[in-house]
């Protein structure tokens, strides 16, 4: 069965802590993307790689947000530091290209208070 | 500016009750639409994608056709169990990179 894994589902931090979100894609896919979802934006796209490579990140806040893929396997965001305008579902997606449909992950739910 | 509008932006349907969702988009240029549903607490699923005006796609009760400025998705005799939020997404190429904007979705509840 396969699916984009997100871990964690949910997390609660205090505004000012650091935060990392992992994202597994499927196995075979090339690229993976990053998104924001909230009730007033809807979901909005931070940044995506192909072949691990960064090809656009310029939805993403640069001075707190990083968004790295350490290997094939593994997707990585990171929040440092956390603000409470950061409280958001953030999806991972995967596609075989970067011009076909992706497949999201369940989802992070990110409180922070 | 580049926009995706979803309308309406709630619908309750009767259980066979047809109607249509629209996603109206201004992009400079459309290199593809893609539908996706989303029920409570799960990402996307990906539905369809059209690449060029005058194409349609269907699977099961739905059908998603594109204009060179709208994509409507038509639901046929629906079930309680298309209750979800629907998403259109539109892909574009600039300066080089692709972009992907969300629409805002439709709610859309079937009453059994």
């Amino acid at each position: 069965d396969a699916r984009v894994t997100q871990t964690p589902r949910d997390k609660v931090t205090e505004m000012g802590q650091e935060v990392t979100m992992r994202c597994q894609p499927i196995l075979g896919h090339n690229t993976v993307f990053w998104y924001r979802q909230t009730m007033m934006q809807g979901l909005e796209l931070l940044a995506y790689f192909r072949n691990r490579a960064p090809l656009d990140d310029s939805g993403m806040p640069k001075d707190r947000f990083s968004a790295e893929m350490p290997d094939a396997t593994l997707a990585t965001l990171k929040i440092q530091p956390s603000e409470p305008r950061d409280s958001a579902v953030y999806f991972c997606a995967s596609g075989l290209e970067v011009d076909t449909e992706a497949f999201f992950g369940q989802g992070t739910r990110l409180t922070v208070v | 500016e580049d926009q995706v509008t979803q309308s309406p932006e709630a619908l309750r349907l009767q259980e066979g009750e047809s109607s249509s969702l629209n996603c109206s988009y201004t992009v400079s240029g459309l290199r593809g639409l893609f539908w996706y549903r989303q029920d409570p607490g799960k990402g996307p699923e990906f539905l369809f994608t059209l690449y060029s005006a005058g194409e349609e796609k269907e699977k099961e009760r739905l059908k998603a056709t594109l204009t060179k400025k709208e994509s409507f998705l038509h639901i046929t005799a629906p079930k309680p169990e298309d209750s979800a939020t629907y998403l259109c997404a539109v892909q574009e190429v600039a300066s080089g990179t692709y972009k992907y904007i969300f629409g805002t979705g439709t709610r859309l509840k079937v009453l059994a």
